[in-house]
């Protein structure tokens, strides 16, 4: 039973540019949640989907968008990248009724440089 | 003020010691808290949920205390293998069902021989 995956495991990005982060959930799990985790800090809650729709949102700027597809995969798209983006970025799985234990991936460094 | 606050440590205590943690929320409307644990450059995994009567997991005990909107966890001969950054976690459902999921910034444990 493969967990949570994601990939690429490491990105390095300069100013300006545009990056595509992708999730593929717990088998079984249709609900796919986004974190952003700056260094010593906890994740911060970006969005969630579910049922290819955004579920609920945190406190992050459009340039943060996502998207799910059919299979419950998901992207996190993140544009016009500031020095600031650069943290780790993690993916959690979950089932609809018990959305609130949720499963991580390993999640992607991203370098803003 | 923030969401969930916790003590960000470091705890540095030997091997064979009580530690507790405590965690703070400041919705009243919180449905729902757990325990996660990350070790250094790995992603969050459950520990373990908190109830309201208390509950037990081998040598952790974890407490919620609604009136007064605190977490507790509670670790009993701790090992060496426990030094990890525990994450307080606070979960609110909305009317539409979606999740409101805050982590708190954790807290540091060091476990030394």
């Amino acid at each position: 039973d493969a967990g949570v995956t994601q990939s690429p495991t490491h990105l390095i990005k300069t100013r300006g540019q545009q990056v595509t982060l992708r999730c593929s959930p717990k088998s079984g799990h249709d609900t796919v949640s986004w974190y952003q985790q700056a260094l010593g800090q906890g994740p911060q809650f970006i969005f969630q989907y579910y049922e290819e729709e955004e579920r609920q949102r945190g406190n992050f700027p459009d340039r943060f968008s996502g998207h799910q597809f059919p299979n419950y995969s998901s992207e996190l798209n993140v544009n016009a990248l500031l020095l600031g983006d650069s943290a780790l970025y993690l993916c959690a799985s979950s089932l609809p009724d018990r959305g609130e234990t949720q499963y991580f991936g390993p999640g992607t460094r991203l370098l803003v440089l | 003020r923030k969401e969930v606050e916790q003590d960000p440590g470091p705890f540095n205590v030997p091997e064979g010691a009580t530690v507790a943690f405590n965690c703070t929320y400041s919705n009243s409307a919180s449905q729902s808290f757990f325990w996660y644990r990350q070790d250094c450059r790995k992603e969050p995994k459950l520990l373990m949920s908190v109830y309201s009567s208390g509950n037990e997991d081998g040598r952790f005990t974890a407490q919620l205390n609604r009136a007064s909107q605190y977490i507790s966890l509670l670790i009993r001969d701790s090992k060496l293998s426990d030094s990890a950054t525990y994450l307080c976690v606070v979960n609110t459902v909305s009317y539409s069902s979606a999740s409101k999921i805050i982590f708190g910034s954790g807290t540091r444990l060091s476990i030394r021989p």
